[in-house]
């Protein structure tokens, strides 16, 4: 089955331990990208990729690392997380940036 | 840059009555068009799209047509249900996604 597969759903945590969220997808899409979704600010992208080793910024980029070392795998890592970075988070795939998205699930996390 | 604005809501109706969700982008060249819809406690899912102007997308009584002189990519049901309630978004697809701040809708029985 075609799918975006986030892990973990749900995740609590305490300001300043690493953490990474990771998105794995299965259709050989070329285009990845995470977004946070926050009660009256929408769906904001936090960075993108356009293909292997190739990622952006988006528009809220700060506090969050990525890498995309493999097609199917698109990691979020939060170095040191904040109480800021408390949201709900989006993994998203496509065959290119202009192309149908598949949304994952979403991770719910919590810094405390 | 790409952008989208669409109207904030909340929008909240009865069943059975007409429903636009406006939405207008900025973009340079030809972006493909999109509305995604997101119900309670789920991920985004696609609901209509349209790549070209004056395509027409539809998909479960949703429509929405790609406006190229008006920049604009309304969404329009002729008669809603309360299953419509969801989050509604706008999105336009270029080289990258950028999504509009969505639109909460509640249909009332």
């Amino acid at each position: 089955e075609a799918q975006v597969t986030q892990n973990p759903r749900y995740l609590i945590t305490v300001t300043g331990k690493k953490l990474t969220v990771t998105c794995s997808q299965n259709m050989n899409h070329e285009y990845m990208s995470w977004y946070r979704q926050d009660p009256g600010l929408g769906l904001r992208q936090i960075y993108y990729s356009m293909n292997v080793e190739v990622t952006d910024k988006g528009d809220v980029p700060e506090g969050y690392k990525v890498s995309r070392k493999e097609k199917r795998n698109f990691p979020l890592i939060l170095e040191s997380p904040s109480p800021n970075q408390t949201s709900l988070y989006f993994c998203a795939s496509g065959p290119r940036g202009n192309e149908k998205l598949f949304f994952g699930s979403g991770t719910q996390l919590s810094v405390l | 840059g790409n952008s989208v604005t669409q109207m904030e809501g909340p929008v909240t109706l009865s069943e059975e009555a007409f429903l636009t969700i406006n939405c207008t982008y900025t973009a340079t060249g030809y972006p493909s068009l999109f509305w995604y819809v997101q119900y309670p406690g789920e991920g985004l899912q696609l609901l209509l799209k349209a790549t070209k102007a004056d395509d027409k997308g539809s998909n479960k009584g949703f429509e929405a047509t790609y406006r190229k002189e008006t920049t604009s990519f309304h969404l329009e049901k002729g008669s809603v249900q309360v299953s419509d309630s969801a989050v509604y978004f706008c999105a336009l697809g270029r080289q990258n996604f950028v999504f509009g701040p969505g639109t909460r809708l509640s249909v009332l029985p």
